[in-house]
Formats: C-alpha cells, structure tokens, sequence
C-alpha cells in the first residue's frame, strides 16, 4: 500500500531522447508536485498542480511537460534529454495546497542520460 | 539564488552524542521551517516544523531552534543513534498567497558512528 509510488525507478537513456516518468499518489491529496535532486543532493520545485491545476511552473526548460490526468496522477515528460538532465527526479503530494502541508515523497527515479 | 543556507555539508558525530544542522534564510518572508529526513534510496519525509512565533519546539529526541532576529535556525538530535544516520534538509516558506512553495537548503549527510 504505498503511499506514493513512481515508474520506473531506474531510467537510463541516450541523449535526445524523449522519455516519461509517472507519479502515483493514493492518498487521496488534492496537490502533487515534481521535485529535482541534482548529484550534490540539492532539491528544487519544478512544478505543483493543485486539483490538477497547474499552480508552480518554475524556471524549469520547456523540454519538461508535466500532466495530470486525475488528482491522483501526475507524470512528467521530458523531450530531447540532455546530460544536464540527469539527477533523481521526486514527486510529491500533500493533502492540499498550503503553507503548512506536510509533503510525502515518493521513492524517485533515478534518471542517467549517456 | 540560495535563499536557505544550510550547514555543515556533512556531519560525524558519535552515539550517544548531540548533533547539531545550521540554516540561515534570507528571505524575511518565510514564515514556516520544517527539516525533512532523507535514507539513501528513499524521498525525504518531513520530521519537525516550527513557525517563528516560538524560539524553540520539540518533539522527542529532535529539536528546532529558532532566531527571528539572526535569521537562523537549527537542529538538534539528542542521543544520537545509529539510525539517525540521513541526509537532513532544513526548507522554509513564505505565507499563503505568496506562492508558499518550499525552498530547500543543500542538506547534510549525518553519520552516527557508535
């Protein structure tokens, strides 16, 4: 019964490829988001959807598209990958969309650009 | 820009002894600071927050220190174990309404050595 779950957990690609990541939430939260964590472990917002709105699009290049096709879902795809793209790539959901929600993670995925 | 500095970047410290994680903001705005839990191979989970009309909060063996002034917060884990050993992220956010995303520090790797 996990909470948040991601696929595929590993993701090793060639560079221009265009590949995607999907995110599960079974919580039940109205707000999902999708974090970056770069090989220094630095983590950073890329975007938030709230009742599949999107709320936060942050300086992220458009080669990034997330979607989300129900509360409970939100993948992002990424077009003609770069060496620079690869890190850990975490989504998140909280049960709304609010300063003090807690945000429970997923496990990540492991992406590794060649 | 860092709007969240956090300190040391790594941190040995021995069972049985208090371990103690540094940030400073810069941004007068933040107005929420949770510290986030991360094992290897796993998403961060939130561990404790604290809002800055309190100087200190804790729960258990782990506690938040807070400095309106100084723009500084830290924690601390008391009795240091084993499995205490995690990357710790400090993050902070602005009020509702002002796009309260979570800007996170850069983390520290905690190892307890016994």
């Amino acid at each position: 019964d996990t909470a948040v779950s991601q696929t595929p957990k590993y993701l090793v690609t060639q560079m221009g490829n265009d590949k995607s990541i999907k995110c599960e939430q079974n919580l039940g939260h109205d707000t999902m988001y999708w974090y970056k964590q770069d090989s220094k472990k630095f983590l950073k917002i890329m975007f938030s959807y709230n009742n599949k709105e999107l709320i936060i699009n942050e300086t992220v290049p458009n080669r990034f598209s997330p979607k989300s096709p129900d509360k409970a879902h939100l993948n992002l795809h990424i077009n003609s990958l770069e060496l620079g793209d690869s890190a850990v790539y975490f989504c998140a959901s909280s049960q709304d969309w609010g300063q003090e929600e807690t945000q429970y993670f997923g496990p990540g995925t492991r992406l590794l650009v060649l | 820009q860092q709007q969240v500095k956090q300190s040391p970047q790594s941190l040995i410290v021995q069972k049985g002894g208090i371990s103690i994680i540094n940030c400073a903001y810069e941004n007068t705005a933040f107005d929420y600071f949770p510290w986030y839990q991360q094992f290897p191979g796993k998403g961060p989970a939130l561990l404790i927050a604290i809002r800055p009309d309190v100087s200190e909060k804790k729960e258990g063996r782990f506690t938040i220190s807070f400095n309106k002034s100084a723009k500084q917060f830290s924690l601390h884990i008391m009795d240091s174990q084993p499995g205490d050993s995690a990357t710790y992220f400090c993050a902070a956010s602005p009020p509702f309404g002002f796009h309260e995303k979570l800007t996170f520090g850069t983390g520290t790797r905690l190892t307890i050595i016994p």
